[in-house]
């Protein structure tokens, strides 16, 4: 089973609408949770960290379920510029804080 | 912010030969760095675990010898890929997480190999 699962999409979606991407992950230890954004051929870049109690920036809101082991990130008001593969990202903590990437989604957004 | 510079960004090499990628944190102190590969429309795979001054750890599947990673300073882990074949074309990517302030995991720009 791997570490984090996410839904590869694509999503394909009109500017101005709301989207939203799940993520799981397996090892209920697991520390940190972040979400990536990673543009075709470039390196990911941090969007958010996702913290116990949710946390928003802008029109990005994401949410954590210690519990269900899930992650969410909601995009409202999609922009152009919100094309990319996100990343779900979780750190467990170890020896030498190792970092598990998801498959990313493909998020897709049209004119 | 922090950053990580990553060199170089292309390499194109013949069958059999040696590359070398560098990774510098350029405005902090790595004693660890993280190699990754991504293979198209696949996420990123945690190659090895660069550890300055000493011997870097290496996931299951992958290659110490083929493989070699250097972290002989604070702020720079190399990663040699010898004797590349045409299968070790990939995206490489190194990253670094600035403890001193965030803890933020930062990326290298990546270094996209091609072996012919």
């Amino acid at each position: 089973r791997k570490e984090v699962e996410q839904d590869p999409g694509p999503f394909n979606v009109p500017e101005g609408a709301t989207v939203a991407f799940n993520c799981t992950y397996s090892n209920s230890a697991s520390q940190s949770f972040f979400w990536y954004r990673q543009d075709c051929r470039k390196e990911p870049k941090l969007l958010m960290s996702v913290y116990s109690s949710g946390n928003e920036d802008g029109r990005f809101t994401a949410q954590l379920n210690r519990a269900s082991q899930y992650i969410s990130l909601l995009i409202r008001d999609s922009k152009l510029s919100d094309s990319a593969t996100y990343l779900c990202v979780v750190n467990t903590r170890d020896n030498f804080n190792k970092f598990y990437f998801g498959s990313g989604t493909k998020l897709n957004v049209k004119p | 912010g922090a950053v990580v510079s990553q060199h170089p960004s292309r390499v194109i090499c013949k069958s059999g030969t040696s590359v070398k990628i560098e990774c510098r944190s350029l405005d902090f102190q790595a004693t660890t760095m993280f190699w990754y590969r991504q293979f198209p429309k696949q996420s990123l795979m945690l190659m090895a675990t660069s550890n300055e001054g000493s011997k870097a750890t290496y996931e299951q599947g992958v290659e110490k010898d083929k493989f070699l990673i250097n972290h002989a300073s604070l702020t720079l882990s190399t990663l040699t890929v010898t004797s590349a074949h045409p299968e070790d074309s990939s995206f490489y990517i190194c990253s670094a997480r600035d403890f001193q302030t965030s803890g933020e995991l930062f990326f290298g720009e990546g270094s996209r190999l091609t072996v012919l």
